[in-house]
């Protein structure tokens, strides 16, 4: 079946550092892939999202690319700040058969001054 | 402003006692989704519309029950079956591939 394995959080760095949060994935066909973003007691919301292999997806800094090759969607930033404190979700959207998001556990990010 | 509305934000449950939480949106779509969070792990699929008057179980169903006679809403109810209702509940809705969520509702146990 469909899943998505995360680096286990929580991921502690300075103010400035540079963030890789590793994601990948296993699935039948052609998933999109999508990193959402957790505050503190809050819903999720989209982050950025590819749709193909190859495809890069980008917001607020933050960059993710489809690999198909190493079934990856690594999420990076180059600069860090105290407010992306949050915990990310990598998730993937099957295409085939019954369509649903399928999450990863959760990476908690800890951005210090 | 179009979105999701769950309410109430929090929620206590006595033993044997059943509870609505609901879910709201007048974002137009026809899916719509309920999950559970457990701290420390990602979301698991409790139930799912796809369309008014049509949904289906999702992987941790027991327990919990829906209703869909109106597009815009989605309530969740967990029953008196479900022994382990502490946990953070999200209402989510879809249009092509993207789902959006609601802010959540914590429900405890008293």
């Amino acid at each position: 079946g469909n899943s998505v394995t995360q680096m286990e959080g929580p991921v502690t760095l300075s103010e400035e550092a540079f963030l890789t949060i590793n994601c990948t994935y296993t699935a039948t066909g052609y998933p999109s892939l999508f990193w959402y973003v957790q505050y503190p007691g809050e819903g999720l919301q989209l982050l950025l999202k590819a749709t193909k292999a190859d495809d890069k997806g980008s917001n607020k800094g933050f960059e993710a690319t489809y690999r198909k090759e190493t079934t990856s969607f690594h999420l990076e930033k180059g600069s860090v700040q105290v407010s992306d404190s949050a915990v990310y979700f990598c998730a993937l959207y099957s295409n085939t058969g019954f369509q649903k998001l399928v999450f990863g556990t959760g990476t908690r990010l800890l951005v210090s001054p | 402003d179009g979105g999701i509305t769950q309410s109430p934000k929090y929620l206590f449950r006595k033993e044997g006692q059943n509870v609505t939480l609901s879910c709201e949106q007048n974002l137009n779509h026809d899916a719509m989704y309920w999950y559970r969070q457990d701290p420390g792990q990602g979301l698991r699929l409790i139930y799912y519309s796809q369309i008014v008057n049509d949904f289906q179980k999702g992987d941790i169903a027991e327990g919990y029950s829906v209703s869909r006679e109106k597009k815009e809403s989605f309530p969740l109810t967990v029953t008196s079956a479900q022994k382990n209702p502490t946990a953070f509940y999200l209402c989510a809705s879809r249009a092509q591939n993207i789902q959006y969520f609601g802010a959540g509702t914590r429900l405890s146990v008293l």
